[in-house]
């Protein structure tokens, strides 16, 4: 019973590289999310899509996209790395938007 | 602005010592207050969702209860694998979670 699978689990990146990271949900779920934890900052959204097909910002937007591939599949990707994104970065679903939300185990993501 | 603090930031306990988690928010409006446990290296667990004033749920060692301005994680007779990172999260809007910071508790045996 996989959830939510997140790769890849690390990464390292040069400041201006890009990358995208993967997030596949295999419980049916409509809505998917993806947040960044920082210490002493607590779990922020970045982005969210409610359902297939949609997407929206969330608190921390800036210097991100996302793409909501199908149902299954939420990607996250940053188009010119900053040191200032480097975190840990979790995808989470949930079957509505009011519903609890369950997390991947995350992608540690340093940008030197 | 929508806040949620969470007290203490680290508690140790010792094995069988009983104690409580605050979680207490200032919100425009309330949804929902979950509860989440956090192991190292991994992803928030969903514990338990609270929905209005005097709900009261339980699970294992561990009962949450909500009042209008606060919810408290019980932990009784504590286990060392009990220890964790527990996060609180308040649900505004249908999107908007806002979390806490989190407790760090450790369980000695």
């Amino acid at each position: 019973n996989a959830g939510v699978t997140q790769t890849p689990k690390f990464q390292v990146l040069k400041t201006g590289q890009s990358m995208t990271l993967q997030c596949a949900q295999d419980m049916n779920h409509n809505s998917m999310y993806w947040y960044r934890q920082d210490p002493g900052m607590g779990l922020r959204l970045i982005y969210y899509s409610a359902s297939e097909g949609t997407t929206d910002k969330g608190e921390v937007p800036n210097g991100y996209n996302v793409s909501r591939l199908n149902k299954r599949e939420f990607s996250l990707r940053l188009e010119s790395a900053a040191p200032s994104q480097t975190s840990v970065y979790f995808c989470a679903s949930s079957e509505e938007r009011n519903q609890p939300q369950h997390f991947g185990d995350g992608t540690r993501l340093s940008i030197l | 602005e929508d806040q949620v603090t969470q007290s203490p930031e680290a508690l140790r306990l010792q094995e069988g010592e009983s104690s409580s988690l605050n979680c207490s928010y200032t919100v425009s409006g309330l949804r929902g207050l979950f509860w989440y446990r956090q192991d190292p290296g991994k992803g928030p667990e969903f514990l338990f969702t609270l929905y209005s004033a005097g709900e009261e749920k339980e699970k294992e060692r561990l009962k949450a209860t909500l009042t209008k301005k606060e919810s408290f994680l019980h932990i009784t007779a504590p286990k060392p694998e009990d220890s964790a990172t527990y996060l609180c999260a308040v649900h505004i809007t249908a999107q908007k979670l806002v979390f806490g910071q989190g407790t760090r508790l450790t369980i000695n045996p």
